[in-house]
């Protein structure tokens, strides 16, 4: 079965800090895409970052980068300069050959003023 | 704003009831997702329709269904409701059949549903 993992529930960090989350998947296919989304306490999905499983290089917005490692199936995601509207859920999700979407159970980031 | 709306925000109904969840996609998007958000199963994919015809099917119960309309916008039906129907259930659209490295999905502010 194809599974996202994300093994740390909550975390909390400085403002202007850099912080990793964690996530592991597991999947037999070649191909894929990997996201994470953020949700913030106002509920609203919002996409941060994806990864094209093709590609080597990972993929970076702002402040959000990827560190992908394709063998080990894993994708974690770098915060830089936190800051205070980054405190959030964030999901990790994988999309399979068919397309569905699977998430990981979540990770709660508090930035700390 | 995502431009995706969801209709009713919240809804209060009890066990054995049946609901209609509606979803308007963003101008121009062909996609519609379904998914449901709840405390102990997560975030789970339901449901995608492209165009009106169904193209990807998740962990979506029989007692639950889905159609998207020609004018795009879909609805979700959940019938025999039970306590564990409760959740928060999103509704995200996208341009294109696939999700790609162009392409985006937005959510959603998502409909409240509480089965007592």
């Amino acid at each position: 079965a194809q599974t996202v993992t994300q093994s740390q529930p909550e975390m909390s960090v400085q403002e202007a800090e850099t912080v990793t989350l964690s996530c592991t998947y597991d999947t037999s296919e070649s191909n894929y895409y990997l996201f994470w989304y953020k949700q913030p306490p106002s509920r609203q999905m919002i996409l941060v970052i994806r990864q094209e499983a093709y590609k080597q290089q990972n993929a970076t917005e702002n402040r959000f980068s990827v560190n992908f490692q394709k063998a080990a199936k894993s994708f974690s995601l770098k915060i830089s300069d936190s800051q205070l509207g980054d405190t959030a859920m964030y999901f990790c999700a994988f999309m399979t050959r068919d397309d569905k979407i699977i998430f990981g159970k979540g990770t709660r980031l508090h930035i700390l003023p | 704003d995502s431009g995706v709306t969801q209709t009713p925000k919240h809804l209060i109904t009890a066990t054995g009831q049946r609901v209609t969840l509606r979803c308007s996609p963003r101008s121009g998007d062909l996609s519609v997702y379904w998914y449901q958000q709840s405390l102990d199963q997560g975030l789970q994919f339901l449901i995608q329709y492209y165009n009106g015809e169904e193209r990807a099917k998740g962990n979506i119960l029989e007692r639950f269904s889905a159609q998207q309309f020609p004018d795009l916008h879909s609805e979700l039906n959940l019938s025999s409701l039970e306590l564990g129907d409760s959740a928060l259930y999103f509704c995200a659209s996208s341009v294109a059949r696939r999700l790609s490295s162009t392409d985006t999905q937005y959510f959603g502010p998502g409909t409240r549903l509480t089965v007592l």
